[in-house]
């Protein structure tokens, strides 16, 4: 079984810094796919990045970038520039055999 | 293309009834998936449906069960509510069952009094 942890409940930023989110997780399967998805407060559940566990370089999508080193079972998000609309909970997940496992979330702040 | 819809958004239902949640995937997806969100236990696999079978299961009682139709929409039934069963319900789609990025619907708000 896959676990994914993320030690830090909360984290708060000032706009326009920068944040690092960290994850960790353990398994023992060898193909798998890493997420992190945001959650604001409307609930909705979105899409922030993917990574693949066979690729060694860090994905990036605009602002958003991972850290991911595979041999330590690391997978951080870095956003930069933050904005106040990235003010939500975000859960760090493990794909694989079809199902997602979820980290239990960091909720973050971005004052103004 | 339109994003994964689930309806209701919102249910109030009493212990020991019944409830049925919907999902409609995005277009041309084949794989739906369910979780349940709470507080105390965040965010958990249901189970996955896949060409109107179910691949996956999480590890929840058997009151939780679903369907997929022909069309790739899914349910959700939950029986005998318990207290226990207020959640966020999510429902997920992606285009195979090997496919593994999921988008999410908006969720069901499921309270049980």
């Amino acid at each position: 079984a896959q676990t994914v942890t993320q030690s830090q409940p909360e984290m708060s930023v000032q706009e326009a810094e920068t944040v690092t989110l960290s994850c960790t997780y353990d398994t023992s399967e060898s193909n798998y796919y890493l997420f992190w998805y945001k959650q604001p407060p409307s609930r909705q559940m979105i899409l922030v990045i993917r990574q693949e566990a066979y690729k060694q370089q860090n994905a990036t999508e605009n602002r958003f970038s991972v850290n991911f080193q595979k041999a330590a079972k690391s997978f951080s998000l870095k956003i930069s520039d933050s904005q106040l609309g990235d003010t939500a909970m975000y859960f760090c997940a493990f794909w694989a055999n079809s199902k997602l496992t979820f980290g239990k979330g960091i909720t973050l702040s971005v004052r103004p | 293309k339109a994003g994964v819809t689930q309806t209701p958004r919102y249910l109030i239902k009493t212990r020991g009834q019944q409830v049925t949640l919907s999902c409609s995937p995005i277009s041309g997806h084949r794989s739906v998936s369910w979780y349940q969100q709470t507080p105390g236990q965040g965010l958990q696999f249901l189970f996955e449906y896949f060409s109107e079978t179910q691949r996956n299961k999480g590890n929840f009682p058997g009151r939780f069960s679903g369907r997929q139709f022909s069309n790739s929409r899914s349910e959700m039934n939950v029986s005998t509510l318990e207290l226990g069963d207020s959640a966020l319900y999510l429902c997920a789609s992606s285009f195979g069952t090997s496919t593994h990025t999921q988008y999410f619907g908006p969720g069901t708000r499921l309270t049980v009094l």
